[in-house]
């Protein structure tokens, strides 16, 4: 059962144009994360927030900026986007429990194809 | 360069065989260990979770790990079709879980 909704699940874009991915988390989590998953399938964190606080910031160019609106929400703008930007981009959002990070729950990913 | 190494890159297995997987970080500040698995086209799913040295069991499913050497594995048995998937490792360090570039398991009938 999804309990993490992105938005949009597909998006096609020309270099150069700006690009919005929107997450909402339904499970009362206080952290969310983005991560990148190439072609290869590896998967990078890129931010994550705790209480709408940034408390990882993973060396991305800076095209890239998340914005939190509150704790169930993470987005990720990409200015001027490069075709390298192309991938899926994964929010997730985790629990947090006495002060360490609990499991994970992925949303199903935004696909990102730079033309 | 990645932190989480995981070995081997791609893996077949026949129908009720063993299945085993291994993980090691770089980082020495790693606290805990986390083993993922994703289906194709869809997105990473917790299979186990593991926190102190020794073994963890969970029906078909073991987790090993020696947080001295950092490494831990993960074992299936009685392999199933249904468990051809990408398995990814992360170890989690300071709330910023890392993955490893994954496992891709095929089971063959």
């Amino acid at each position: 059962e999804t309990a993490v909704f992105q938005t949009p699940n597909y998006h096609v874009t020309q270099v150069g144009n700006e690009v919005s991915f929107n997450c909402k988390q339904t499970l009362g989590h206080d952290t969310m994360y983005w991560y990148k998953q190439d072609s290869k399938k590896l998967l990078k964190i890129m931010f994550s927030y705790n209480n709408k606080q940034l408390i990882v910031n993973e060396t991305v160019p800076r095209r890239f900026s998340p914005q939190s609106s509150d704790k169930a929400h993470l987005n990720l703008r990409i200015k001027s986007v490069e075709p390298e930007d192309s991938a899926v981009y994964l929010c997730a959002s985790s629990p947090w429990t006495g002060g360490n990070t609990g499991q994970l729950y992925f949303g199903e990913g935004s696909k990102l194809t730079v033309l | 360069q990645q932190k989480v190494q995981q070995s081997p890159e791609s893996l077949i297995v026949p129908e009720g065989g063993m299945a085993s997987l291994n993980c090691t970080s770089s980082d020495r500040n790693v606290d805990y260990f986390w083993w993922y698995r994703q289906h194709s086209g869809k997105s990473p799913k917790m299979l186990m979770s593991i926190f102190s040295n020794g073994e963890k069991e969970e029906g078909r499913f073991t987790v090993h790990l020696n947080k001295a050497s950092l490494h831990t594995s993960l074992h299936i048995r009685d392999s199933q079709p249904s468990d051809s998937a990408l398995y990814l490792c992360a170890g989690v360090n300071n709330n910023a879980p890392r993955f490893g570039a994954g496992t891709k398991l095929t089971v063959k009938p």
